[in-house]
């Protein structure tokens, strides 16, 4: 069936770093990608997504781009800050027409001053 | 500014006592998630339903978990019994768009002693 793979976390950089949080996916089709973040206590948030290949999705400072060739949608980012703590979902929508996403089992990232 | 809200934000209860939260799902959206998030397990979904009708309980256990949509603008969780590995945050989110990105709401965090 259709999954997600996110890298083993917990990933601490420091503040002004580049950050890479690597996503692979498996797919019988053409999936829309998302990456949603969860900040300490609260519900988890769509960042970016993106419908088709080639697609850059971007939001916050945040970019991932949907490469069907290698099956991933890694999320970057420039210079991160302490605020961009938080833990990181990548997740993929059902192809059935049921609305259902199937989430990467998250990352998270911890910046330090 | 359309928001997933849930009531209510923390519960404590004993083991045994029966538990209902509840979520008012973004007005419009015809498909609503019951996810739990635990350390352990990551986030599950529990189920989902589609215009008010259950599409899927399968990752809930039946004999103490129920999930019903009485109107299109509530849906709730009962837990009934409850138990201490019960204890968790439960998240509910909605979607109704082209591309099932979902919105999630603040979740019910759920002590069980």
């Amino acid at each position: 069936g259709d999954s997600v793979t996110q890298m083993e976390g917990p990933v601490t950089l420091s503040e002004e770093a580049f950050l890479t949080i690597n996503c692979t996916y498996t797919a019988t089709g053409y999936p829309s990608l998302f990456w949603y973040v969860q900040y300490p206590g609260e519900g988890l948030q769509l960042l970016l997504k993106a419908t088709k290949a080639d697609d850059k999705g971007s939001n916050k400072g945040f970019e991932a781009t949907y490469r069907k060739e290698t099956t991933s949608f890694h999320l970057e980012k420039g210079s991160v800050q302490v605020s961009d703590s938080a833990v990181y979902f990548c997740a993929l929508s059902d192809l059935s027409d049921t609305g259902k996403l199937i989430f990467g089992q998250g990352t998270t990232l911890q910046v330090k001053p | 500014d359309a928001r997933v809200t849930q009531t209510p934000r923390d519960k404590v209860t004993e083991m045994g006592q029966e538990v209902t939260m509840r979520c008012q799902p973004i007005l419009g959206h015809n498909t609503v998630f019951w996810y739990r998030q635990t350390m352990m397990q990551g986030l599950e979904l529990l189920a989902y339903f589609r215009n008010r009708a259950p599409l899927d309980d399968s990752g809930m256990p039946k004999d103490r978990f129920s999930a019903e949509m009485p109107d299109a603008t509530l849906a709730t969780l009962k837990i009934q019994p409850s138990e201490p590995r019960d204890s968790a945050v439960y998240f509910c989110a909605s979607t109704g768009t082209l591309y099932n990105e979902q919105f999630f709401g603040p979740g019910t965090r759920l002590t069980v002693l």
